[in-house]
């Protein structure tokens, strides 16, 4: 199963909205509405943003919205923050096993 | 506050085992689906294996399967991974986290695992 495709690096001045891409096939982004979506910190674990393409968790601010058109998915922060800057992950249900994304760095200008 | 400990982790010349553990704390383990979650050094995360509430079903990652075998103990709240045949490639930081619609909403803070002759 290969990684889904994320780009490299995203980056915007605090206030802006960045937009990340993640695509997949038929097999995975677009044969389930069960993309997630994780924010990672140098040295620290993944943290939950969102699930089944744009649902966010308890507790995760509405800055972080998650949508799908076709066989990819997005994530978008709106209203960018300096503690945004991190790396971004999507994963994807493919029928029985997961497959995460190859990451954005989101750089904060 | 919910917490999730794994230990385990170490060197190992390929070819070689490992078994990690993860216990939990302040949530029913016994009613969640549980995974084990692997990141190598500088590159992104990668599913490993799933385990279900009762530890019914088990789903791998094709690359482990029929190397490495999850298992769960919900009387000691406890979560397994019985790695062998270790490969140089099997090298990460293997996190034990708590599966919820799909995602993985709780984390540990991860075991590290050397494959390296």
């Amino acid at each position: 199963q290969s990684a889904l495709t994320q780009p490299p690096s995203a980056s915007g001045s605090p206030g802006q909205s960045v937009t990340i891409s993640c695509t997949g096939t038929s097999s995975d982004v677009g044969g389930y509405n069960l993309v997630s979506w994780f924010q990672q910190h140098p040295g620290t674990a993944p943290k939950f943003l969102i699930y089944g393409v744009n649902k966010r968790p308890s507790g995760v601010p509405d800055r972080f919205s998650g949508s799908k058109s076709g066989n990819t998915a997005s994530l978008t922060v709106s209203g960018l923050q300096a503690e945004d800057e991190a790396d971004y992950y999507c994963s994807s249900f493919a029928g029985s096993i997961y497959v995460f994304g190859t990451g954005t760095k989101v750089t904060v200008l | 506050e919910v917490q999730l400990v794994e230990s385990g982790g170490g060197l190992v010349q390929p070819g070689g085992s490992l078994r990690l553990s993860c216990v939990v704390s302040e949530f029913t383990f016994s009613h969640y689906w549980m995974s084990w979650v692997r990141q190598a050094p500088g590159m992104g995360p990668e599913w490993v294996a799933n385990i279900k509430e009762d530890g019914s079903d088990k789903y791998y990652m094709n690359s482990v399967r029929g190397r490495f075998t999850i298992s769960r103990d919900n009387a000691k709240n406890s979560l397994f991974l019985q790695m062998n045949s270790l490969r140089v490639d099997d090298t990460a930081v293997y996190y034990c986290a708590r599966a919820v619609n799909h995602g993985w909403d709780y984390w540990g803070r991860g075991t590290l695992v050397t494959v390296s002759s």
